[in-house]
């Protein structure tokens, strides 16, 4: 069974700090990791990674995947409170040909306080 | 960039009536759409994988005569929940993968805004 475990599950930090998230799986058949931002709603793209060791980058945030040891983290700099948010990480395998399956994991909720 | 439009994004129906919720890709085709679920302050639960012009593929769990899964065309899913009761109140989301998006084939999932199904 596909398993996907991100930590910490919740982080309470100040404007300006740097936070990592964590992700770690173990899927048959790897495609991508991908990486969501949920405030209210549905889930915001952040990254898809595929290769291990290249980093990611969009502004403050960035993310890189490590594909020996099934891990992946993101980074976020000098926060503000706008990150607040639940970050998911999903894991996508290759179920059958030209059908693909994600797993999600419990997401880490940040907390940036001013 | 692409958009899914999920429709309606809140229902409120009384227990043993049918819902139906949309998924659309409005801009690209998608041949496959994910539905998921999410109960409050905890993840999405992969539901079932819907291909276009084929039967849907269910999680282990999810019952497949109570949520009828269509997907009758390239920019169009259906997600019905058959004869609900108040433990299938919930946050269902669907997603669609831009084929043209992302790096080569892989292409990038977007979200729809997600439907809020309370039963009575």
């Amino acid at each position: 069974e596909d398993k996907v475990v991100q930590s910490p599950l919740s982080l309470v930090v100040h404007e300006g700090d740097t936070v990592t998230l964590n992700c770690s799986y173990e899927v048959t058949n790897f495609r991508s990791l991908l990486w969501y931002k949920q405030e209210k709603k549905a889930p915001t793209f952040l990254f898809m990674l595929t290769s291990s060791g290249i980093e990611k980058k969009s502004g403050r945030l960035s993310s890189i995947l490590d594909k020996k040891e099934l891990f992946s983290i993101l980074n976020i700099t000098a926060t503000q409170t706008g990150d607040s948010a639940v970050y998911l990480c999903a894991v996508e395998a290759t179920y059958r040909a030209g059908s693909y399956q994600l797993t999600f994991g419990k997401g880490t909720k940040l907390s940036v306080i001013p | 960039g692409a958009v899914v439009s999920q429709h309606p994004s809140r229902v409120i129906c009384k227990s043993g009536t049918s819902v139906k919720i949309e998924c659309r890709s409005l801009d690209f085709q998608a041949t496959t759409m994910f539905w998921y679920r999410q109960f409050p302050k905890q993840s999405l639960m992969l539901m079932a994988t819907s291909n276009e012009g084929s039967k849907a593929t269910y999680e282990q769990g999810v019952e497949k005569d109570k949520f009828l899964i269509n997907h009758a065309s390239l920019t169009l899913s259906t997600l019905t929940v058959t004869s609900a009761h108040p433990e299938d109140s919930s946050f269902y989301i669907c997603s669609a993968r831009d084929p043209g998006g992302g790096q080569g084939n892989t292409g990038e999932l977007f979200f729809g805004e997600g439907s809020r199904l309370t039963v009575l």
